[in-house]
């Protein structure tokens, strides 16, 4: 129930183009979806994230979709740099457990090419 | 924004010794504290949670006694690791929130290597 599916496991991409990262859950009480960007041995670092009462939201080249009645959500990274290369990881958090605890997916391993 | 600390980035101990990890929320106040481990190539796992000036919320399967979280301030949370052995080895994170916002900011993780 609390669990949030990640995939794919590891995507390449060229440099320029558009990468798509896909999550899903099956808990209804979440209500907050951010996305993570983790590089190799630091901490992982807020992205963008998304309540469900908007179906889109855009910061730069990042765009989450969100589908609610499907529950899914998703990542893409528009004209895709090779500094992009990085884990990403969705998240889902539910505000009535009051103490906002994230569910986090497995994880994305992006690797964008010269 | 919002920034939070972790030291030591790293620490190598012996086995059977106590290490202590610290976590600072720099410039907000960390009403809530999470406390995260990773192995290699896996994803975060949820330790346990700690409010300022109360007992913490442990996971399950997480053991309070081996892993005892003190949140004394509103930007203080530790953890340690007590009589660690080289399984305990893994990159610890932590993460803070205040009041009633949803967002979590992470540390940069501390590394820890027994032997």
């Amino acid at each position: 129930q609390q669990q949030v599916k990640q995939s794919p496991q590891s995507l390449i991409v060229q440099k320029g183009g558009i990468s798509i990262i896909n999550c899903a859950y099956e808990n209804t009480a979440f209500d907050y979806f951010p996305w993570y960007q983790q590089f190799p041995g630091k901490g992982p670092a807020l992205l963008i994230a998304i309540r469900p009462d908007v179906s889109e939201k855009k910061e730069g080249r990042f765009t989450i979709s969100f589908n609610k009645s499907a529950k899914q959500f998703s990542l893409h990274i528009m004209d895709s740099q090779p500094g992009d290369s990085a884990t990403y990881f969705c998240a889902a958090s539910n505000r009535g457990t009051g103490r906002r605890a994230l569910t986090f997916g497995s994880g994305t391993r992006l690797q964008v090419q010269p | 924004g919002a920034v939070v600390s972790q030291h030591p980035s790293w620490v190598i101990c012996k086995s059977g010794t106590s290490v202590k990890i610290e976590c600072r929320s720099l410039d907000f106040q960390a009403t809530t504290m999470f406390w995260y481990r990773q192995f290699p190539k896996q994803s975060l796992m949820l330790m346990a949670t700690s409010n300022e000036g109360s007992k913490a919320t442990y996971e399950q399967g997480v053991e309070k006694d081996k892993f005892l979280i003190n949140h004394a301030s509103l930007t203080l949370s530790t953890l340690t690791v007590t009589s660690a052995h080289p399984e305990d080895s893994s990159f610890y994170i932590c993460s803070a929130r205040g009041g009633i916002q949803e967002t979590q900011y992470f540390g940069p993780g501390t590394r820890l290597l027994v032997l």
